[in-house]
């Protein structure tokens, strides 16, 4: 079965500070991956995907991830945080052919400090 | 460009009581799913249709119904409220699978029920 793996519940960083949030995953086959960003009281908003090519992705608001197969991982990361980016952030996996569900980590939540 | 409506955006329910969740999208988009969101747990998923006619289980369907009649509509019923099912409820449709098929949110439907 396939499944999502956030270990961090809840990230703190300072303005100004890089950041990794970190998301491992279990899927069958060569996965669809995706980074989903929520603000307090608001739906999911797409930040990006890995569906082929090249493993280091670019997304919106300046995130990037990268799919390491061997580590099973699509960790997002971002050089530099604003404090707008405090949201909650979600991981998720799903087959890239076929009309197949998508499954969701339990999310990471950060907090962006002044 | 409406793209994934939800109706209500909120409902207070007492126990026992029946409900349907009602989710539209203009995207012809074959696959829709119902998530529910609660603390710590992340997205889980519901049910999940793949087409007109046809739909399955999520990894919580126990209390929910749903059926698809039409592309557009994928409405999810609660037969008799419980306290265990407040929570906030996302519908997403998705395209075909390739390099464009992320889920696309509406913006949830928050349930209390008392």
């Amino acid at each position: 079965a396939q499944s999502v793996t956030q270990p961090d519940i809840h990230i703190t960083v300072s303005e100004g500070a890089s950041l990794e949030l970190r998301c491992n995953y279990s899927y069958g086959a060569t996965p669809y991956l995706f980074w989903y960003v929520q603000s307090p009281g608001q739906g999911l908003q797409l930040l990006l995907k890995y569906f082929s090519g090249d493993t280091l992705v670019q997304g919106i608001k300046g995130f990037e991830a990268e799919f390491k197969r061997s580590q099973s991982s699509f960790n997002l990361r971002k050089p530099s945080v604003h404090w707008s980016d405090a949201a909650e952030y979600f991981c998720a996996v799903g087959a890239r052919w076929g009309y197949q569900k998508v499954t969701f980590g339990t999310g990471t939540k950060l907090q962006v400090i002044p | 460009n409406a793209g994934v409506t939800q109706t209500p955006k909120f409902q207070v329910l007492k126990t026992g009581q029946s409900m349907t969740l009602q989710c539209a999208q203009d995207m012809n988009h074959e696959y829709m799913s119902w998530y529910r969101q609660d603390p710590g747990m992340g997205l889980r998923l519901i049910h999940y249709s793949v087409g007109a006619g046809i739909t399955d289980q999520g990894e919580v369907p126990n209390g929910y119904n749903v059926s698809r009649s039409t592309t557009e509509d994928f409405p999810l019923r609660l037969l008799s409220a419980a306290p265990s099912q407040t929570s906030v409820y996302f519908c997403a449709s998705r395209s075909p699978s390739g390099s464009s098929g992320e889920l696309f949110f509406g913006e949830g439907s928050r349930l209390t029920v008392l």
